[in-house]
């Protein structure tokens, strides 16, 4: 069984700041790492996913996540962050392999950024 | 491109009543999955088809909840008899490839 826990459920930061969020994992096997992004009355849409390679993976509109087998983390981080980022964040995971998209998601993190 | 389609957006019910909500995956998506979303809960699966077999029903939802999908192209979730704590929005998705795309949801409100 996978769970996830995304430890913040609130962020609040100025325009321009960078941002991390935190996301951690736990789960025995191979797993798929993603994270998505829910803006207000909207469903959810994808913005990246890790499997293997390179620990760092780049996602749309400047978003990058790192993972960490050793933290069982995917954190979420933004260089500069812009007032349309405001939204909630969930993280998820699946088990590699099934290549289904059955995921687990985490809580969410409510991101506010202030112009 | 279209995206996965839900309609409606937004439901009001009476205590009791039945409601259909419905979903048009992505073409050529395999998987369709049916999600509730609550502050409180957070995302609940629903349930779970692969190429239009349900591979799961989410158990707790079992017995007023009822998702079917007749075709690999519509998908309907029926809600019977409603109740106020069945208050929540009902995310449809389908996917390719271990991700996920999403509707726009259905906001449901029962009385």
């Amino acid at each position: 069984t996978q769970t996830v826990s995304q430890s913040d459920a609130h962020v609040t930061v100025f325009e321009g700041d960078s941002v991390e969020l935190r996301c951690n994992y736990s789960y025995g096997g191979s797993i798929y790492l993603s994270w998505y992004i829910q803006h207000h009355g909207h469903g959810l849409q994808f913005l990246l996913k890790y499997y293997s390679g390179n620990p760092v993976v780049q996602g749309v509109n400047g978003f990058e996540a790192e993972f960490s087998k050793s933290d069982s983390s995917f954190h979420l981080r933004k260089a500069s962050v812009h007032w349309s980022d405001s939204a909630v964040y969930f993280c998820a995971v699946s088990a590699a392999g099934a290549n289904t998209g059955k995921l687990t998601f985490g809580h969410g993190t409510i991101l506010r950024v202030h112009p | 491109d279209a995206g996965v389609t839900q309609t409606p957006r937004h439901e009001v019910a009476e205590k009791g009543q039945t409601i259909i909500l419905k979903c048009e995956p992505v073409s050529g998506h395999n998987d369709l999955f049916w999600y509730r979303q609550t502050k409180i809960q957070g995302l609940e699966l629903l349930s779970y088809f692969r190429s239009k077999s349900l591979m799961e029903d989410g158990g707790a939802f079992k017995d007023r909840f009822k998702a079917e999908m007749l075709n690999s192209s519509f998908s309907t979730l029926k809600i019977q008899p409603t109740e106020p704590k069945d208050s929540a929005v009902y995310l449809c998705a389908s996917s390719f490839t271990n991700t996920l795309y999403f509707g726009a949801g259905t906001r449901l409100s029962v009385l």
